[in-house]
């Protein structure tokens, strides 16, 4: 059973902060890997994706991928309350071209 | 943009009914996917389907079926629907088979079964 885990939350962290997501997949040959945002009573929007270790910057976000430890992290630079939303954890391995997807971090941000 | 349309936001039906929810993608994407998100259970595949004709069982299939008649619209079906099928039901589509490919979802439908 391929699992993607992420810690539920909520994650409180308050405006100009950075939030720090995590998320932990255990199919060693997963390749790609995206985060989604989800606003509550809305469908997930894609905010990044990440394919080899390292960090992947876009604006105010920040992925980084570790395929030796079998993590992938979204950091979240200044902020905002705009940001307060569930953040999904989504991984697709090799063998398929269906993904695998956490349960989501709620993260609020305070003014 | 990717824009996937599904055909209504909300909808109520009543048990037993026959409950069709449509989908439609203008990117002429191969790949198309059912979800269904329920609180505490998260986003659940039902089915999908890489071509025209073709589909392929999701984690939880039962109860439901699937039509793609042309390549861009993905039919979900409840052939008769019950109370515990009340849920948000997303479709999503995906450029191809290749792995770097994201999925782009529609806004969702919330089901009500009464």
């Amino acid at each position: 059973q391929k699992e993607v885990e992420q810690n539920s939350g909520p994650l409180s962290v308050p405006e100009g902060a950075i939030a720090s997501l995590n998320c932990t997949y255990s199919d060693r040959g997963s390749q790609s890997f995206f985060w989604y945002r989800q606003y509550s009573g809305k469908s997930p929007e894609l905010i990044m994706s990440i394919y080899s270790n390292g960090d992947k910057e876009d604006g105010r976000f920040t992925a980084q991928l570790n395929k030796a430890s079998q993590y992938v992290s979204l950091l979240i630079r200044d902020s905002q309350p705009s940001d307060s939303a569930t953040y999904l954890c989504a991984v697709r391995s090799n063998a398929g071209n269906m993904l695998t997807f956490g349960g989501g971090t709620r993260l609020m941000v305070k003014p | 943009d990717v824009k996937v349309t599904q055909s209504s936001r909300y909808l109520v039906k009543r048990t037993g009914e026959k409950v069709f929810l449509e989908c439609v993608q203008d990117m002429d994407h191969e790949n198309m996917f059912w979800y269904r998100q329920d609180p505490g259970l998260g986003l659940r595949l039902i089915y999908f389907s890489y071509d025209v004709k073709m589909k392929e069982k999701g984690d939880i299939p039962e109860g439901y079926s699937v039509s793609r008649e042309k390549k861009e619209r993905f039919s979900l079906i409840l052939e008769s629907a019950s109370t515990n099928q009340t849920s948000m039901y997303l479709c999503a589509s995906s450029l191809s088979r290749a792995s770097n490919q994201p999925q782009h979802f529609g806004d969702g439908t919330r089901l009500s079964i009464l």
